[in-house]
């Protein structure tokens, strides 16, 4: 079975660039999160959904992230324009339930120059 | 605001030996506490996720304790070998109704043959 499968795994791109990271969930988990690792601050929760809805945004750092989900198997993290600070790893997660493990996806590594 | 800390943030011992990770946390007030593993380059990895009313859970060599009114956990490994290095990190999750979970930097671990 799949785990949460996100694309790409790397990017380097310039700033003030648009950047879109990707997000396929494990098939039937109804929950999405998205989180951003840094050595300085550990891993924050940017944003999740439930049922494709978005409950809780409050740890998007500002107004150049946005995430969508479309449909329960795919969701889009998208930072325009970007800066050499939100580089960093990001990472997808789903879950089947609130009291269910989240499961992780390998991440994507964003290099703003 | 909830502030979940692991101490020690690196600790390297012979093979063989049995260890105990550290995690504590400032609000008691949680769901669930949940303990997962990151190799390099990777995700996390979900280990034991003890629920709010129970004391420990077992998986294999993995044993995770949970003392809510002390705000501490523990992850024991029994009998380590070199494959359980890796960065342990434990997460709390705030309460019913919000799938929010709040890290620690987690403990790098290494296992010397």
């Amino acid at each position: 079975d799949a785990g949460v499968i996100q694309s790409p795994r790397h990017e380097v791109t310039e700033m003030g660039q648009e950047v879109t990271l990707r997000c396929k969930p494990i098939s039937g988990h109804n929950s999405l999160f998205w989180y951003r690792q840094t050595m300085m601050r550990g891993l924050e929760l940017l944003i999740y959904f439930n049922n494709n809805v978005p409950i809780d945004d409050s740890g998007m750092p500002e107004d150049r992230f946005s995430a969508k989900m479309p449909n329960a198997s795919f969701s889009t993290l998208k930072i325009q324009p970007s800066e050499p600070r939100d580089s960093a790893v990001y990472f997808c997660a789903s879950s089947g339930g609130q009291n269910q493990p989240q499961h992780f996806g390998d991440g994507t590594r964003l290099s703003i120059l | 605001k909830q502030e979940v800390t692991q101490i020690p943030a690196a600790l390297s011992v012979p093979e063989g030996e049995n260890l105990v990770l550290n995690c504590s946390f400032t609000d008691s007030a949680i769901y669930n506490l949940q303990w997962f593993r990151q190799d390099p380059g990777k995700g996390l990895t979900s280990l034991l996720l003890i629920q709010s009313s129970q004391r420990e859970q077992t998986s294999g060599r993995l044993n995770a304790s949970l003392d809510k009114s002390s705000g501490r956990s523990t992850l024991y490994i029994a009998a380590s070998q070199p494959g359980d290095s890796a960065t342990y990190l434990c997460a709390v999750q705030r309460g019913a109704g919000s799938y929010q979970l709040t890290f620690g930097k987690g403990t790098k671990l290494s296992v010397i043959p």
